[in-house]
């Protein structure tokens, strides 16, 4: 089936440094991945609609400039979290959606993110 | 505007209890697909289900079953003689069915099972 790998699975940074996180589509290509973020007992929300080759789109309230998204290729989008904030500390979580066949959503296994 | 509301945030039942998980839908589309993920403390979400919204036979797999009714909009989950390791949170999504569309998770609930 269908697998989206994520990573890291968790990283630890300090306050005003930068932070990568990476999804990758490993068998199947996206055109379109999300990024969600998930605070401690609480649901997932979107935080943007990433497409290959295009410019991301952002939910209200999620600010650009620190959540710089890339999607470089049909298998890669990455989520950059910009000058870090103790905050900014959360789980993010990717998925892709398949293009073809049963269009499923696929989730990575997610980065556990925290500022210190 | 799409909305998922899982009004239950907290269950605790014993070993072998039945649960029904409730999650009520709203959306203007007529062509949608709604899900059920399990979040285990581990974080990585683990799908259960899809449905489309042409689609309202029940299904059951194991002791998981689901009662989908578009005259409610509601898409109820029901885990049968429960055991411990169905502890963890589990969400109800919906989706638009045009590709480019993201899920949008209810609030979930959270599942304690004990012994």
């Amino acid at each position: 089936g269908a697998v989206v790998s994520q990573h890291p699975s968790w990283v630890i940074c300090k306050s005003g440094t930068s932070v990568k996180i990476e999804c990758r589509s490993l068998d199947f290509q996206a055109t379109t991945m999300f990024w969600y973020r998930q605070f401690p007992k609480q649901s997932l929300m979107l935080m943007a609609t990433s497409n290959e080759g295009s410019k991301a789109t952002y939910e209200q309230g999620v600010e650009k400039d620190k959540f710089l998204i890339n999607h470089a290729s049909l298998t890669l989008s990455t989520l950059t979290v910009t000058s870090a904030h103790p905050e900014d500390s959360s789980f993010y979580i990717c998925s892709a959606r398949e293009n073809q066949g049963n269009y499923g959503y696929t989730f990575g296994s997610g980065t556990r993110l925290t500022v210190v | 505007a799409q909305k998922v509301t899982q009004a239950q945030t907290e269950i605790s039942v014993v070993e072998k209890e039945d649960v029904t998980l409730d999650c009520v839908y709203e959306t203007r589309d007529t062509t949608y697909y709604l899900f059920w993920y399990k979040q285990p403390p581990s974080g990585e979400l683990v799908f259960l289900i899809r449905r489309n919204s042409f689609d309202e036979q029940n299904e059951i797999s194991g002791r998981y079953s689901w009662n989908f009714q578009k005259s409610t909009s509601s898409f109820n989950f029901t885990i049968t003689a429960s055991q411990v390791v169905d502890s963890a949170v589990y969400f109800c999504a919906l989706s638009e069915a045009q590709a480019g569309t993201a899920l949008i998770f209810g609030k979930g609930t959270t599942l304690s099972v004990s012994s």
